[in-house]
């Protein structure tokens, strides 16, 4: 069955860097394309990035573009998410998330537990 | 960036009943919306896709429809398990935004 569970999360300070994980299981991994999307304590739903299957092609929201970076590696079968100048805004639970098909579809079908991103001083 | 509007913001129903959730886009997206379902300290479940399509596993009681601008959930019959907050997804173009939420809860 298909299984993502991240890991990575944690408390850090403004202005610091964090680097999320998220291991996949029970499908094609090479073959879909891998989002994160994020919940700030109490709020709605915020799309972060996509990597497509090749590896390449990314999209980010503006909120986070220039400052995180989305990553794969098909060997581990591993989603990451390397966060960088992080602010008290970036405060949030992080989600990983399958396209729903191989030819995108930006539908999100199976998601993680999430993991838990603290940015205070 | 297509704004994603759900109304209303919260309902109150009876098991038994039946909901309509709408969501309004503020540009066409043709029929590129999804809806979720999340309950507290969980990540969200994919519902329907292509406003209208019902993904494999969910109950036949869920439906959407819409196009263009304007698309509705409607969740016939409700089951204790239903009251969740629902959101929707534009997933026509990113970034791919989603609606504010709508806390479905038991009266």
């Amino acid at each position: 069955q298909v299984q993502l569970v991240e890991s990575g999360g944690g408390v850090v300070q403004p202005g610091t860097s964090l680097r999320l994980s998220c291991a996949a299981s029970g499908f094609s991994f090479s073959s879909y394309g891998m989002h994160w999307v994020r919940q700030a304590p109490g709020k709605g739903l915020e799309w972060v990035a996509v990597i497509r299957y090749d590896g390449i092609t990314t999209y980010y929201a503006d909120s986070v573009k220039g400052r995180f970076t989305v990553s794969r590696d098909t060997s581990k079968k591993t989603l990451y998410l390397q966060m960088n100048s992080l602010r008290g805004d970036d405060t949030a639970v992080y989600f990983c998330a399958r396209d729903r098909d191989m030819v995108p579809t930006n539908y999100f079908d199976y998601w993680g537990q999430g993991t838990l991103v603290t940015v205070s001083s | 960036d297509i704004q994603m509007t759900q109304s209303p913001s919260s309902v109150s129903a009876s098991v038994g009943d039946t909901v309509t959730i709408t969501c309004r886009a503020s540009q066409g997206i043709r029929y590129w919306l999804a809806w979720y379902q999340q309950k507290p300290g969980k990540a969200p479940e994919l519902l329907i896709s292509a406003a209208s399509s019902l993904q494999s596993g969910v109950p036949s009681r869920f439906s959407g429809s819409g196009s263009g601008t304007d698309f509705t959930l409607t969740i016939s019959s409700l089951q204790p398990e239903d009251f969740a907050t629902y959101y929707c997804q534009q997933a026509a173009s990113f970034p791919y935004t989603f609606g504010q939420g709508t806390k479905l809860e038991i009266k």
